[in-house]
């Protein structure tokens, strides 16, 4: 069974860092792209990042590029998402998801809220 | 990036019935579209993939058709269990969503 179990939210100040960990079993994890997608509260779903199976190639949306991290540890089969320079607008629920076209795996979400 | 605009945002419709949400995307996607079910408290569920394809477990009373730049989700026979949140996804380049068709029952 594909399992996806995020961790690291939490309150944050604006301005400081914060890093959320994926731990993914139950498929092969070095074969596939993986990506973080965020909801704010009672809000649509926006993609934030996306990593290529080996680590070679990222992608990121604009609002985050220069600010957010995304890499992985295949031998761990662990995703991560670095946030640097938090802001009080990426406050939202984070998501891990194994990415093949759409997202056909999700995990529980973890929220992060970012105030003072 | 490709704009995904999404219709209705909300919807009423009762058991029994076939409900139809609509997305348009701002350019040609060439049927490189997800649709997603979420129940609140819940991570979003996929149900469709490649416009038309149905995702492993889903019920067969939910369809995707469209081409181009436009798709749409229909459910037949709704039943009391689809109570959700729908958004469509389009991945022909860096993904982005719809807004999102809550639907309630009548």
């Amino acid at each position: 069974e594909v399992q996806l179990v995020e961790s690291g939210g939490g309150l944050v100040q604006p301005g400081r860092s914060m890093k959320l960990s994926c731990a993914a079993s139950g498929f092969t994890f070095n074969n596939y792209d993986m990506a973080w997608v965020c909801q704010a509260p009672k809000k649509g779903l926006e993609w934030v990042a996306t990593i290529s199976y080996d680590g070679s190639s990222t992608y990121y949306r604009d609002s985050v590029k220069g600010r957010f991290t995304i890499s992985r540890d295949n031998a761990k089969s662990t995703l991560y998402l670095q946030m640097d320079s938090l802001r009080s607008e990426d406050t939202a629920t984070y998501y891990c998801a194994r990415d093949a076209g759409g997202f056909a795996y999700w995990g529980q979400g973890t929220l992060v809220t970012v105030s003072s | 990036d490709i704009q995904m605009t999404q219709s209705p945002a909300s919807l009423s419709a009762s058991l029994g019935e076939t409900v139809t949400i609509e997305c348009r995307a701002s350019e040609d996607i060439y049927s490189n579209l997800a649709w997603y079910q979420q129940k609140p408290g819940n991570s979003p569920q996929l149900l469709i993939y490649d416009a038309n394809s149905l995702a492993d477990g889903v019920p067969s009373r939910f369809s995707g058709s469209g081409s181009g730049t436009q798709y749409s989700l229909k459910i037949n026979s709704l039943q009391s269990e689809d109570v959700a949140s729908y958004f469509c996804q389009q991945y022909n380049n860096y993904p982005t969503f719809g807004a999102g068709t809550k639907l309630e029952l009548k």
